[in-house]
């Protein structure tokens, strides 16, 4: 199975500073199609994930232009510009390229 | 608008077995792939299984064999039916549109809890 490691498990941040948290895979995401199917998901507290970025750096309808994504090959990154409040909750990269798709272990973001 | 709302979730023994159910609507089951995809209490996300086509289907090593995933086309519902449940098997459990490429788990359900323990 493929491996997603992400990094820093735990993160925490000021309001309106920015945040960058990595997402590497143990085998390349290159699907034969030519896509890279790595998607990022954010799960607020008590709440389903939803999906914030699909196929690397694709926003989802109503994600705001605060959150990007980005990376290619085995390395990826999801950014947010400027931490808000309702930004806190665990964020999960994960793969679709190969089967089984597998998750990173989320990302715990926090307001300091 | 897309929806998904599961049920049938509970405490079960160990060695029961249950049956989840996922209704959609504001979309097609069959015309999509479909994902059932787990929670472990504080833990993270786990991809048990999914349905596609013709009723293809593919399950990840732990549940193959005591996991059955399906769809009812005229009720518009996904089901996976659990069967030998293990202790390991807690978690909440989601059903997402999606598992073939693209969309991706682009909507999720509100899970339903299972907790298998004696």
């Amino acid at each position: 199975d493929v491996v997603m490691t992400q990094s820093p498990l735990s993160l925490p941040v000021t309001l309106g500073q920015p945040a960058s948290i990595s997402c590497r895979s143990s085998r390349g995401l290159v699907y034969s199609d030519g896509n890279t199917y790595l998607n990022w998901f954010q799960q607020r507290p008590g709440q389903s994930p939803r999906r914030l970025i699909y196929k690397v750096s694709n926003r989802d309808s109503g994600v705001p232009d605060r959150f990007s994504g980005s990376g290619s090959g085995t390395d990826f990154t999801l950014k947010i510009s400027r931490v808000e409040a309702e930004d806190v909750g665990v964020y999960y990269c994960m793969q679709g390229t190969h089967w089984p798709k597998t998750f990173g272990q989320g990302t715990k973001v926090e307001i300091k | 608008e897309v929806q998904l709302v599961e049920s049938g979730g509970g405490l079960i023994q160990p060695g029961g077995s249950l049956r989840l159910s996922c209704a959609a609507s504001g979309f097609t089951v069959s015309s999509y792939y479909m994902s059932w995809i787990r929670q472990a209490p504080g833990k993270g996300l786990e991809w048990v299984s999914v349905i596609y086509g013709d009723a293809g289907t593919y399950y990840i090593d732990s549940v193959k064999g005591r996991f059955t995933i399906s769809r009812d086309n005229s009720k518009n519902t996904l089901y996976l039916q659990m069967d030998s449940l293990r202790a390991e098997d807690t978690a909440v459990y989601y059903c997402a549109r999606g598992g073939g490429g693209d969309p991706d788990f682009d909507y999720w359900g509100q899970g339903t809890l299972v907790s298998v323990s004696s």
